[in-house]
């Protein structure tokens, strides 16, 4: 239980173009979702936290107008980099935190599997 | 959220015990600690968290001092895929909040 998946794994673009990841939570309703970033060698940074029919709450020197997220339900939430430069080329991780459900703590967030976006 | 100290990088052969520490000498009464684990080129997978009771389960044991300012993650068996970067982070127990992730310990399983 407790299974978060992230759509797609992997995407190589050009830049200026706009790239959607999805994040959904498989087994459990997420009403908090977070999106991270990590760059090669480093940690995770937190960009942003959002929550489900609201406006996600982004992190001090995160664009909001470049990276949107979108929460539209308790199982999905989506990021979508606009206008993508080589220097957004990360690793974007997603993770959900919910009510009590099929396997999931509500004190215990759980992590997708990550997207790595190169662009070229 | 209070910080953590962590050991950069640590060894231990195949099959023996991984004891991993973190320092949390500022944590507060309604603070959790949570250990996180990440292979490489993978999301963070959750191993286990407590408040102030030791806490075992499938994947790992937690021991937290009784002050609470420290606690020790211990694999008791591990193997080559528990090769990974672990997360000591301590965070409150109310809903919403984002895990703040330090540098972790970089724990290499040898055979």
């Amino acid at each position: 239980g407790a299974v978060v998946s992230q759509h797609p794994s992997r995407v190589i673009c050009k830049s200026g173009t706009s790239v959607k990841i999805e994040c959904r939570s498989l087994d459990f309703q997420a009403t908090t979702m977070f999106w991270y970033r990590q760059f090669p060698k480093q940690s995770l940074m937190l960009m942003a936290t959002s929550n489900e029919g609201s406006k996600a709450t982004y992190e001090q020197g995160v664009e909001k107008d470049k990276f949107l997220i979108n929460h539209a339900s308790l199982t999905l939430s989506t990021l979508t980099v606009t206008s993508a430069h080589p220097e957004d080329s990360s690793f974007y991780i997603c993770s959900a935190r919910g009510p009590r459900g099929s396997g999931a703590s509500t004190d215990t967030q759980y992590f997708g599997p990550g997207t790595r976006l190169t662009v070229l | 959220d209070a910080k953590t100290t962590q050991p950069p990088s640590m060894d231990c052969a195949e099959g023996r015990a991984a004891n991993l520490p973190c320092n949390h000498s500022t944590i507060s009464g309604n603070e959790y600690v949570y250990w996180y684990r990440q292979i490489h080129s993978q999301g963070p997978q959750y191993i286990i968290h407590g408040l102030k009771n030791n806490e075992t389960n499938e994947m790992a044991s937690l021991i937290i001092t009784e002050d609470r300012k420290s606690s020790t993650l211990i694999l008791p068996h591990a193997t080559l895929r528990d090769t990974a970067v672990y997360y000591c982070i301590v965070r409150p127990s109310v809903s919403g909040y984002a895990l703040n992730f330090g540098k972790g310990t970089s724990l290499l399983v040898t055979p």
